[in-house]
């Protein structure tokens, strides 16, 4: 079984911190997806990694995935409390056609 | 990005009727679209996966008689809560596939809550 292990599953800070979310398996990831979901809504995608080393960037959030394509992390720079939300990381495993989700990081950001 | 529409939003029933959930995605065609269920506080499970003009492939534990779901066009597919009782009471998002460039994203719906009383 393809695991996806995202931490923490709670994190909760005040305004103008930085955060980071860890998202990691032992296999290789074609490609990664970082969504936000807020409560009684569908997830939003924000980003799609897909080459190694890769860096992408959305406003304050900074998104990396891992040199292997075995990990990808989430960084919130002075973060606000409209950055609150459950975020999630799900990869498509080499060779297979699900997206596998990780356990979620419930993100709050206390004013 | 691409957009998924879901309907209705909320949905109440009572024990032991029928409830059908639609999922279309408003501005591409999708061959693929995905049924997840999502309980309070956790991720999202997948339930099964949609393939216009084929029959669905369930995930494990998943009753597809239970369960049915049609893809019948590239835009639109619906899931059908048969017999509902309370334990199928939950938040019901559905996904559609779009492949750009060789990569593969699935953007979601907004979701149904779904009550069974």
């Amino acid at each position: 079984t393809q695991l996806l292990e995202q931490s923490p599953q709670f994190l909760s800070i005040q305004e103008g911190e930085n955060l980071t979310v860890y998202c990691n398996s032992s296999s290789v990831f074609s490609s990664l997806q970082w969504y936000r979901q807020e409560p009684g809504e569908g997830p939003v995608l924000l980003v799609t990694v897909v080459t190694g080393g890769e860096v992408k960037k959305l406003k304050r959030l900074t998104f990396q995935f891992g040199d292997a394509r075995k990990d990808s992390s989430l960084h919130i720079t002075a973060a606000q409390p409209g950055d609150t939300g459950l975020y999630l990381c799900a990869g498509f495993f080499q060779g297979a056609q699900k997206l596998v989700f990780g356990q979620g990081t419930r993100l709050t950001i206390n004013p | 990005g691409a957009v998924v529409s879901q309907h209705p939003s909320r949905v109440i029933c009572k024990s032991g009727t029928s409830v059908k959930i639609e999922c279309r995605s408003l501005d591409f065609q999708a061959t693929t679209m995905f049924w997840y269920r999502q309980f309070p506080k956790q991720s999202l499970m997948l339930m099964a996966t949609s393939n216009e003009g084929s029959k669905a492939t369930y995930e494990q534990g998943v009753e597809k008689d239970k369960f049915l779901i049609n893809h019948a066009s590239l835009t639109l597919s619906t899931l059908t809560v048969t017999s509902a009782h309370p334990e199928d009471s939950s938040f019901y998002i559905c996904s559609a596939e779009d492949r750009v460039d060789r990569i593969y994203e699935q953007y979601f719906g907004p979701g149904t809550r779904l009550t069974v009383t």
